[in-house]
């Protein structure tokens, strides 16, 4: 069993749709809970850094953790076409070497 | 003025060669690393360096061999290249001790 389990997809959405994106995770070591978009032929590039559990929003993007349950999720409002990518969540322990374990990422496409 | 920057992006070479990837990050950051994502978009760590000293070497074969001149530099050189190696490997930086990373746009390398 992965450490990180995330859903591959692809998840095919309207736009305007509200998307729900998901992660679990085994290590209840982790701490510190991030979400990053990768678009095709790109780099990732963080979108939401959130330390253990509770809520964060930033505009469109809602990050929730549940440590109790080991499940982490990301919620796109209003998603646009833009939002078309893959999104791949990353956890880490908080120790000295900073080592984020990834998900397999979930491809995301909007469509118009 | 790109912030943390690879080459070559593509490199199509043969079985048995030896090949290089240069990075550089201009964000003045500690912790550079090198990643691996593999044709089902996994992202999986292979190394870091904290001010030119190694801190993971993920049980990579000795094959790679990453060098870190200095703090804004982190290369990985590639012996004996076999199909397998054949991936997208990601630069990345970061402050010490957080999890937010910048990446790079991604050397393709190709094994034929």
């Amino acid at each position: 069993q992965k450490e990180v389990e995330q859903d591959p997809g692809p998840l095919s959405v309207p736009e305007g749709a509200i998307v729900s994106l998901n992660c679990t995770y085994s290590n209840s070591a982790f701490q510190y809970f991030m979400w990053y978009r990768q678009y095709s032929r790109k780099g990732p590039e963080l979108l939401m850094y959130t330390y253990s559990s509770g809520n964060k929003e930033d505009g469109r993007f809602t990050a929730q953790v549940d440590k109790s349950s080991k499940y982490i999720s990301l919620f796109i409002r209003d998603s646009q076409p833009s939002d078309s990518a893959t999104y791949l969540c990353a956890m880490e322990d908080g120790g000295a070497t900073n080592k984020l374990i990834f998900g397999t990422g979930t491809l995301l496409a909007v469509q118009p | 003025d790109t912030a943390v920057s690879q080459t070559p992006k593509y490199l199509v070479t043969q079985m048995g060669n030896d090949k290089s990837i240069k990075c550089e990050q201009n964000l003045g950051h500690d912790t550079m690393y090198w990643y691996k994502q593999d044709s089902k978009k996994f992202l999986k760590i292979m190394f870091s360096y904290n001010n030119k000293e190694l801190i993971i070497n993920e049980t990579v074969p000795n094959r790679f061999s990453p060098k870190s001149p200095d703090k804004a530099h982190l290369n990985l050189h590639i012996n004996s290249l076999e199909l397998g190696d054949s991936a997208v490997y990601f630069c990345a930086s970061s402050r010490e001790n957080t999890g937010e990373l910048f990446f790079g746009e991604g050397s393709r390398l190709t094994v034929l």
